[in-house]
């Protein structure tokens, strides 16, 4: 299994463009989960899903759109990137909302 | 509102020496708790969970914590630590029965000295 993959690794966007984070997971997981992590800081939920088609808002939604159209893709939108949206992003995945596995993460920056 | 607080930023240890690593929760009831180790420029790993029972858990890497309800604790220990040991550790909860994401705790910072 390659258990939650995330594309790309790496990004550098100008103000104002727009982008979608890939998520991906192989262990037929229901729950999925976006996340941010700022310096100093813990990670912030920001989207999740508990199926495809239903999705909901975390701590810190405003800025970002998701979908869930299959159990396995979980596509983080950025519309109109702004500074503040500088963060490495983690996707994760969980069978019954239980432990969370977490991908190797996205690094933004927004310029 | 629920949330995390881990009081340390950084933390040195001598490589041999133990370690524990704090963590406190405040909730309405008891959620499940986690441990989770972040290595740099890497993801999280799991280090080890309690859901329930035996308030002394085991996980990975020779870690254990201990859950204190009556201090809405969760602390992390390891007898001996290893260079390798040297990484980002977060304490995160979950509000049982919830399909709701986690909530983490800012982070401390494990330094080994040789």
């Amino acid at each position: 299994n390659a258990g939650v993959t995330q594309t790309p690794k790496f990004r550098i966007l100008k103000i104002g463009q727009s982008m979608t984070l890939q998520c991906a997971q192989d262990m037929n997981h229901n729950y999925m989960y976006w996340y941010r992590q700022d310096p100093g800081m813990g990670l912030k939920l920001i989207y999740y899903s508990v199926g495809a088609g239903i999705t909901d808002k975390g701590e810190v939604p405003n800025g970002y759109n998701v979908s869930r159209s299959t159990t396995e893709d979980f596509p983080l939108r950025l519309e109109l990137a702004a500074p503040s949206q500088t963060s490495v992003y983690f996707c994760a995945s969980s069978r019954q909302g239980a432990w969370q596995f977490f991908g190797p993460g996205t690094r933004l920056t927004v310029l | 509102a629920q949330s995390v607080t881990q009081p340390d930023i950084h933390i040195t240890v001598s490589e041999g020496a133990s370690l524990e690593l704090r963590c406190n929760y405040s909730y309405g009831a008891t959620p499940y708790l986690f441990w989770y180790v972040q290595s740099p420029g890497q993801g999280l790993q799991l280090l080890l969970k309690y859901f329930s029972g035996d308030t002394l858990v085991q996980g990975i890497k020779g870690f254990e914590a201990e859950f204190k309800r009556s201090q809405s604790s969760f602390n992390l220990r390891k007898p001996s630590v290893h260079w390798s040991d040297a990484a980002e550790y977060f304490c995160a909860v979950r509000r049982k029965g919830g399909a709701d994401g986690l909530t983490f705790g800012k982070g401390t910072h494990l330094i080994i000295q040789p």
